[in-house]
């Protein structure tokens, strides 16, 4: 699976767009970039998922860029409770692993009021 | 839809002791997995399921076993606990037949073990 690389950690402040990146430089052309974060103590959530189009969900925005190497996660209005790890992860859908995911260290998403 | 469950939420074990940590999902899902958390680490895989009664290793398996008698249920073991095993634990469970969806992961609350 490819490597990721993100910041340790970044600020935002509550209501604006809290923007984190991802680069992903080694990605193959069968593997999905998957963002999934974590609050404090509690289990990691799925946030959203994209091969090489820009995605949107309820929760947030993928930016993926034409060459895949890199992308942005994009919460367009951050709140407290946004406060969390983000990881960025890369993988195929299916493959010998069936769907594990390799988990780094993420970026430590601060949003401040 | 309770999702991911984990049992039990804590537990305090001395070296050398045994005990098996229960995982339950309730969404007809075929994948489960086994994760540890060390404190200001990423999630690291030490067993998964992709079906009833299959088992493999993940990347860090050693000292723990795992079983999946039914689809609902996996559990993870350790038979004679060790302090490096200090840890919190997350369950998970994915895909699902009926809609084909590989693409999410659903994560238990965690069990948090701490061994002396």
């Amino acid at each position: 699976d490819a490597k990721t690389t993100q910041p340790t950690s970044m600020d935002c402040a509550e209501g604006r767009a809290a923007n984190l990146p991802c680069n992903h430089s080694t990605i193959s052309g069968n593997e999905y970039v998957y963002w999934y974060r974590q609050i404090h103590s509690q289990g990691p959530q799925y946030i959203i998922h994209g091969l090489k189009n820009n995605e949107t969900n309820e929760m947030a925005s993928l930016i993926i860029t034409e060459d895949r190497k890199s992308s942005t996660l994009i919460l367009p209005h951050a709140t407290l409770r946004d406060t969390a790890v983000y990881y960025c992860i890369v993988r195929a859908i299916y493959g010998g692993s069936q769907g594990n995911l390799i988990f780094g260290k993420g970026t430590k998403l601060s949003v401040k009021p | 839809n309770a999702g991911v469950t984990q049992t039990p939420k804590f537990r305090v074990l001395k070296t050398g002791q045994s005990m098996t940590l229960l995982c339950a999902q309730d969404m007809n899902h075929e994948y489960m997995y086994w994760y540890r958390q060390d404190p200001g680490m990423g999630l690291r895989l030490i067993h998964y399921s992709v079906g009833e009664g299959t088992t493999a290793k993940g990347e860090v398996p050693d000292g723990y076993n795992v079983s999946r008698l039914k689809k609902q249920n996996f559990l993870l073991g350790l038979e004679s606990a060790a302090p490096s095993q200090t840890s919190v634990y997350f369950c998970a469970s994915s895909y699902s037949r009926r809609t084909g969806q590989a693409y999410e992961q659903y994560f238990g609350p965690g069990t948090r073990l701490t061994v002396t």
